[in-house]
């Protein structure tokens, strides 16, 4: 029983289109996170929930929207996809946010722009 | 300076040697320090959580922490090729970063039968 789940899993798609990325975590935790993967393997915190509330959201285009709609998911919108944000999106959920721990991460949606 | 910074490899051993890997970070107020590993093609699974200074040891892996010269490593006993993936350390954020991971860039090892 996969923990933290995200589809799809490959996404590719045209610059200028809307695209939204779905993660649900079955472990009770009470905040989820969206992260960037670039192309060099970088890994970057983009947003954090707690209980449904944001609480964390780092310098990103207001092109990306998360969207919580209970603590178990935490979606990601994006609209007028561009070349730039092909990279790797990362869910995560932990269990204490403030010592990192139980920290857990699904699989990654691959995201090509063409 | 960066946060946390990590040597990105690529670094190359054969099966059986001891593996240093190794991080530096920034601010002194950080109080736990882990490490994670990530297969290609997979998200990053937790492989050791430590708080403040000292070692922890689990099977063929040790997590050490020295917080007077801000330096973490892992060390990797008796190498495997199932080890060959790339390993980040990761500390969470302090103050308004709270909540977040602070990642280095991860070191990519490559162990050859």
């Amino acid at each position: 029983d996969t923990a933290v789940s995200q589809t799809p899993k490959y996404l590719v798609t045209q610059m200028g289109n809307d695209k939204s990325i779905k993660c649900e975590q079955n472990l009770g935790h009470d905040t989820m996170y969206w992260y960037k993967q670039d192309s060099k393997k970088f890994l970057k915190i983009m947003f954090s929930y707690n209980n449904k509330e944001l609480i964390i959201n780092e310098t990103v285009p207001n092109r990306f929207s998360p969207k919580s709609p209970d603590k178990a998911h935490l979606n990601l919108h994006i609209n007028s996809l561009e070349l730039g944000d092909s990279a790797v999106y990362f869910c995560a959920s932990s269990q204490d946010a403030a010592r990192g721990y139980g920290y857990t991460f699904g699989s990654g949606t691959r995201l090509t722009v063409v | 300076q960066k946060e946390v910074e990590q040597d990105p490899g690529p670094l190359s051993v054969p099966e059986g040697a001891i593996v240093s890997l190794n991080c530096t970070y920034s601010n002194s107020a950080f109080q736990y320090f882990m490490w994670y590993r990530q297969y290609s093609r997979k998200g990053p699974e937790l492989l050791m959580y430590t708080y403040s200074s000292g070692n922890k040891e689990d099977g063929r892996f040790t997590a050490q922490v020295d917080k007077s010269s801000k330096y973490i490593s892992l060390f990797i006993r008796d190498s495997q090729p199932s080890d060959s993936a790339t390993y980040l350390c990761a500390i969470p954020g302090y103050g308004g970063s709270q909540g977040n991971l602070i990642f280095g860039k991860g070191t990519k090892l490559s162990v050859k039968p």
